[in-house]
């Protein structure tokens, strides 16, 4: 089972400041094949990117994601007020899917 | 309107068994991949369950295998989990989502049923 660390636990920023979240993983996910999630308090999850670095629908280009390998990245280049949440990392390169344990942007 | 709804979910005894329920609709159900992810109180996201687009093949997590079925009907554009000896530590939301990509990723989700099991 491939493992995903994610870091920082927590990130205070304030509105209009750049967020830089990481996603480790245990070993090399294939193809690329890792996800990034939104989820605001008593919400389902909102999927953001897949493939490393393919925006979903809808999704606004202030996010972008990057990374390949075991070592990936979502950049969220300025924040605005709706994007204070948890963040997610998933891959799907191995039969047993895993999420990484989330990265809270609270507002500093 | 393309929108995941699930039901089923209650409080539930240890050894017990539930059944939720994913209705589809807004899309052809019968042409994706479907997954059951959950979220215990105040923790992550883990996957749980995966049925090809037929049926005619599931994959389970370690932590739920030979406890839980995932099945679905796609005249009725409904996914299911069976639950049986059910533990406490099987309490959370239970999420529906489509699957996308090779083995998935999640781009449409239900808002979730939550299970609890006590005594």
């Amino acid at each position: 089972e491939i493992v995903l660390t994610q870091s920082p636990g927590t990130l205070s920023l304030s509105p209009g400041e750049r967020a830089t979240l990481s996603c480790r993983a245990s070993q090399s996910v294939s193809s690329s094949y890792l996800a990034w999630y939104q989820q605001k308090p008593g919400q389902a999850p909102r999927l953001l990117i897949y493939g490393a670095s393919s925006r979903a629908t809808g999704i606004p280009d202030r996010f972008s994601g990057s990374g390949s390998g075991t070592d990936f990245t979502l950049t969220i280049s300025r924040l605005e007020p709706e994007d204070f949440a948890v963040y997610y990392c998933q891959q799907y390169g191995s039969s047993a899917l895993t999420f990484g344990g989330g990265t809270k942007v609270e507002i500093k | 309107e393309v929108q995941l709804v699930e039901s089923g979910g209650g409080l539930v005894q240890p050894g017990g068994s539930l059944r939720l329920s994913c209705a589809a609709s807004g899309f052809t159900f019968s042409s994706y991949w479907m997954h059951w992810v959950r979220q215990a109180p105040g923790k992550g996201l883990v996957w749980v369950s995966r049925i090809n687009s037929d049926g005619s093949s599931t994959s389970y997590a370690d932590s739920v295998k030979g406890r839980f079925t995932i099945s679905r009907d796609n005249a009725k554009n409904t996914l299911y989990l069976q639950m049986n000896s059910l533990r406490a530590e099987d309490t959370a939301v239970y999420y529906c989502a489509r699957g996308r990509g090779l083995r998935g990723y999640f781009d449409l989700w239900g808002r979730g049923t939550l299970v609890t099991v006590s005594s």
